[in-house]
């Protein structure tokens, strides 16, 4: 069936250090992929999204391509702020009933 | 706009009591979802709802029960709460079924 995969946390990171974070899918067909963010205590909210292959998604200085030959869809920020500590879940859009499947997440941490 | 709002945002329950998480939007979404959240793990659905009157079991749906009388309001229902539930429980709507999901800042949710 689909799923999404992403590397596991937690990362730590300096501040301005660069961010990846990947992310991988299986699915039968075009999912459209999103990225969302959780910060402490909250809900989760969109970061980004890419709906065919080729898009890149990108807010606030984060950025992900949708790559349909290696299924993937690695999360990038050029240089992170403390801000950024958050957990971090891709997500595909699975095209029965408008359901999301999550990846596990990955913790962010970020040091001053 | 308040978006998603879900009550309680703590709960503690023996085994065996029953509980209703509330869950409410003011955004006339027709979409409605509910997840459960374990640590390490990401989010899976437990049940959705793409109208009023229309509900369907997601991933998880054992162990509870939905009803969707009103576009704005989703309870979902403990009746014999188990440690295996303990989790951190997140509603979520959207417009439509590739549309983003907004998620509520969720229930934290102990049985003992």
């Amino acid at each position: 069936g689909d799923s999404v995969t992403q590397m596991e946390g937690p990362v730590t990171l300096s501040e301005e250090a660069f961010l990846t974070i990947n992310c991988t899918y299986t699915a039968t067909g075009y999912p459209s992929l999103f990225w969302y963010v959780q910060y402490p205590g909250e809900g989760l909210q969109l970061l980004l999204k890419a709906t065919k292959a080729d898009d890149k998604g990108s807010n606030k200085g984060f950025e992900a391509t949708y790559r349909k030959e290696t299924t993937s869809f690695h999360l990038e920020k050029g240089s992170v702020q403390v801000s950024d500590s958050a957990v971090y879940f891709c997500a595909l859009y699975y095209n029965q009933g408008g359901k999301l499947i999550f990846g596990q997440g990955t913790e962010l941490s970020v040091k001053p | 706009n308040a978006g998603v709002t879900q009550t309680p945002k703590f709960r503690i329950l023996k085994i065996g009591q029953s509980m209703t998480l509330q869950c409410t939007q003011d955004m006339n979404h027709n979409y409605m979802y509910w997840y459960r959240q374990d640590p390490g793990m990401g989010l899976k659905l437990i049940y959705y709802s793409v109208g009023a009157g229309i509900t369907d079991k997601g991933e998880v749906p054992n162990g509870y029960n939905v009803s969707r009388s009103t576009t704005e309001d989703f309870p979902l229902r403990l009746e014999l709460a188990a440690p295996s539930q303990t989790s951190v429980y997140f509603c979520a709507s959207s417009p439509g079924g590739i549309e983003t999901q907004y998620f509520g800042p969720g229930t934290r949710l102990l049985v003992l």
